[in-house]
C-alpha cells in the first residue's frame, strides 16, 4: 500500500531562517507531488504541484520554493523565512483524481 | 479560481442528527470529490463522485451532483461526535489540473 512522510511534524523559526520541509512517498511510481499551505481560519492554498522530476510549478508567487530531486521525494524550502509563512503545511500526491495527504507540519515563525 | 465553495461555513448539529453541506462551483467537471479533515490533520478522501452520476452513497454519507447547478452536496445522516472536522469539496476538472479547496464547513456534532 502507499504511504506518505512528512517531516518535521513541529517546528519553531526565527524570521530570516531558512526552512526545509520533506516529503517522500512510498509504494508508488511518478506520483503527481503537491504542497499545500493553511493558515490559521483560512482554507487550503495551493503552493507547489509538479508532475515529474524537476517539474515544478508555482501557483503563488513569494519566498518558498520546491524541488523534487527524485521521483517519490518532494522539498519545500525557504531562505528567508517571514513572519507571513507561519501555517500548515501538508505534502500531498495522487496518481489518479484522488489526492493523499501527509499528516503535516506545523510551522511557527517568530 | 476552480475551486469549490462550501457552505454553509459552519454547521453545529446533536449527535443523531443529519448534516448538510453544499459545495458550489464554476466551471464544467469531471468529478468531484469530498475530504473531511480533523482538527491539525491532513486531508482524507471520502467520497468521489463522477459527473456523469447524480447520487453516491459510502456508509452514512450520501453525495449528490448536479451538473446543471454545478453544485453538490453531502449528507451525513446519524451523526456521531467523531465526524466533527472539517469538509471540503474539490471539482476535478480535465487536464492535470491540481485540485484547489476552499475554506469548507466546519461541523461540530455536539453529543
Amino acid at each position: 500500500s502507499q504511504t506518505i512522510h512528512q517531516w518535521p511534524a513541529t517546528l519553531v523559526q526565527p524570521v530570516g531562517s531558512p526552512l526545509s520541509l520533506e516529503c517522500t512517498v512510498e509504494g508508488t511510481s511518478n506520483p503527481n507531488l503537491y504542497w499545500y499551505r493553511q493558515a490559521a481560519g483560512r482554507g487550503l492554498q495551493l503552493l507547489f504541484y509538479s508532475v515529474g522530476i524537476g517539474q515544478i510549478s508555482s501557483e503563488v508567487p513569494q519566498n518558498l520554493s520546491a524541488s523534487r530531486p527524485q521521483d517519490r521525494q518532494f522539498i519545500l524550502s525557504s531562505k528567508k523565512l517571514l513572519l507571513s509563512d507561519s501555517g500548515f503545511y501538508l505534502c500531498a500526491w495522487s496518481v489518479a483524481d484522488t489526492i493523499y495527504f501527509g499528516e503535516g507540519s506545523w510551522l511557527t515563525v517568530v | 479560481s476552480q475551486q469549490g465553495e462550501e457552505d454553509p461555513q459552519a454547521l453545529s448539529i446533536q449527535e443523531g442528527e443529519n448534516a448538510t453541506m453544499n459545495c458550489s462551483y464554476k466551471t464544467s467537471i469531471n468529478n468531484l470529490q469530498w475530504y473531511r479533515q480533523n482538527s491539525g490533520r491532513g486531508l482524507v478522501h471520502l467520497i468521489l463522485i463522477r459527473s456523469n452520476e447524480r447520487e453516491k452513497h459510502s456508509g452514512r454519507l450520501r453525495v449528490t451532483l448536479d451538473t446543471s447547478k454545478k453544485s453538490s452536496s453531502l449528507l451525513i445522516t446519524a451523526s456521531r461526535a467523531a465526524d466533527t472536522a472539517s469538509y471540503f469539496c474539490a471539482p476535478t476538472h480535465s487536464g492535470n489540473t491540481p485540485l484547489v479547496f476552499g475554506k469548507g464547513t466546519r461541523l461540530s456534532v455536539i453529543a
